[in-house]
């Protein structure tokens, strides 16, 4: 399996709505990313994980809250987000944390998130 | 500052044509750069990863270079088919932490 899934595909939900983002890897890569791509513009980093631990949150409102349960799933928890916040949603993993040589990160297919 | 810049910022070409997207960096200190397609509402896909010391790298059709003195690279499609219509997306990874910096990426359109 050399793939990252991501549920759902498309997510709508209200300001007070609470709902979750989910992604997926079953390649034994230990570090793992949430991005946020806005239409047009290259992906922004969110969060690191590394070894199921938060290593790195680029200053993400707290609105959003990531969860990493195992070294195969990483959630997204949303609550009272705003419009703004609609964009596509991408997670991607890699073996380990770090750029160093062929450390690829392998992107899932995004979920598409509109907030009304 | 650490920037990637990519031109042209968009492109048509004819199916069965060639084409070469640039990418300019000033990123540092560098660890390698990889060439990325997104399909609209899709993630990105590793087309080619290059570190330092490599200057090309092929896959299928697309073949990419790294010119690590000039700070540029290029990724070279050939004989193009209306399935790379796509956005390339140039992104440098920074040697130290995990900060990759992405291009603006050049929308592909291939048309019959």
């Amino acid at each position: 399996d050399t793939e990252v899934t991501q549920t759902p595909k498309h997510l709508v939900m209200g300001m007070t709505n609470k709902k979750s983002l989910k992604c997926e890897q079953h390649m034994g890569h230990r570090a793992m990313y949430w991005y946020k791509q806005k239409a047009k513009k290259p992906p922004e980093l969110m969060f690191v994980y590394s070894y199921e631990k938060l290593s790195i949150n680029e200053s993400v409102p707290s609105r959003f809250s990531p969860e990493c349960p195992n070294s195969s799933l990483l959630n997204l928890h949303l609550h009272a987000l705003q419009p703004e916040d609609s964009a596509l949603y991408l997670c991607a993993s890699s073996h380990r944390q770090g750029n160093i040589g062929y450390n690829e990160q392998f992107f899932g297919p995004g979920t598409r998130l509109t907030v009304l | 500052k650490n920037q990637v810049e990519q031109s042209p910022q968009s492109l048509i070409i004819l199916e069965g044509k060639n084409c070469t997207l640039q990418c300019n960096y000033t990123v540092s200190p560098f660890s390698n750069l990889r060439w990325y397609k997104q399909d609209t509402g899709r993630g990105p896909v590793s087309l080619t990863i290059m570190t330092f010391s490599e200057n090309t790298k092929s896959n299928g059709r697309y073949t990419a270079t790294l010119d690590a003195d000039t700070k540029q690279s290029s990724l070279h499609i050939t004989a193009s088919q209306l399935s790379d219509s796509a956005s390339y997306i140039c992104v440098v990874g920074m040697e130290y932490g995990n900060k990759l910096v992405f291009g603006a990426g050049t929308i592909l359109r291939v048309k019959s």
